[in-house]
């Protein structure tokens, strides 16, 4: 099957940095790619919907200035979390979509202190 | 406006017994895809079924079986003969289609405890 990959599996940065997550598509082009946040024993909740070459469409709620997303190549999007704060903490997934099927990353394990 | 509902938030069982998890969805869509998910503690999303609305007839795949039923809204998913590696969370989810593209809306989650 598809293989998606996300780095750094896991991070802890201090309060007001900036941390940047990637998200590839390994063994395909995605067209779309979806970044998806889960708080801890909780569902996912889809942050925003990013297409290659044009800007990321953010769901309600979600802050565009502090979730950058960039959509530069057809395997590769970014997640930058920009002036970090303890309430981001989370656990930051990535999907990448074929059009018929959504393939999901291993994850991102953000802890903000 | 979608939906999707798990009400079982939690579920124990000891092996080798049978468990269904309950999905139950809203859409507006006459076209629209449904799907189970399984998240292990290593916290990856393994895909394992996706359904369109147009196909009704139910699937087995080993020990996991699913029946899908318009009429109420449901997609639920059993498990035979359940195993200690059957311990995860699973999601349900719905599909949106949005410009071609498929956001999913997911279920809350049940978290399946499989007892040795």
């Amino acid at each position: 099957g598809a293989v998606v990959s996300q780095h750094p599996s896991r991070v802890i940065c201090k309060s007001g940095t900036s941390v940047k997550i990637e998200c590839r598509s390994l063994d395909f082009q995605a067209t779309t790619m979806f970044w998806y946040r889960q708080f801890p024993k909780q569902s996912l909740m889809l942050m925003a919907t990013s297409n290659e070459g044009s800007k990321a469409t953010y769901e309600q709620g979600v802050e565009k200035d502090k979730f950058l997303i960039n959509h530069a190549s057809l395997t590769l999007s970014t997640l930058t979390v920009t002036s970090a704060h303890p309430e981001d903490s989370s656990f930051y997934i990535c999907s990448a979509s074929t059009g018929e099927k959504q393939f999901f990353g291993p994850g991102t394990r953000l802890t903000v202190l | 406006a979608q939906k999707v509902t798990q009400a079982q938030t939690e579920i124990s069982v000891v092996e080798k017994e049978d468990v269904t998890l309950d999905c139950v969805y809203e859409t507006r869509d006459t076209t629209y895809y449904l799907f189970w998910y399984k998240q292990p503690p290593s916290g990856e999303l393994v895909f394992l079924i996706r359904r369109n609305s147009f196909d009704e007839q139910n699937e087995i795949s080993g020990r996991y079986s699913w029946n899908f039923q318009k009429s109420t809204s449901s997609f639920n998913f059993t498990i035979t003969a359940s195993q200690v590696v059957d311990s995860a969370v699973y999601f349900c989810a719905l599909s949106e289609r949005s410009y071609n593209t498929d956001k999913l809306i997911f279920g809350t989650g049940t978290r399946l405890q499989v007892f040795p």
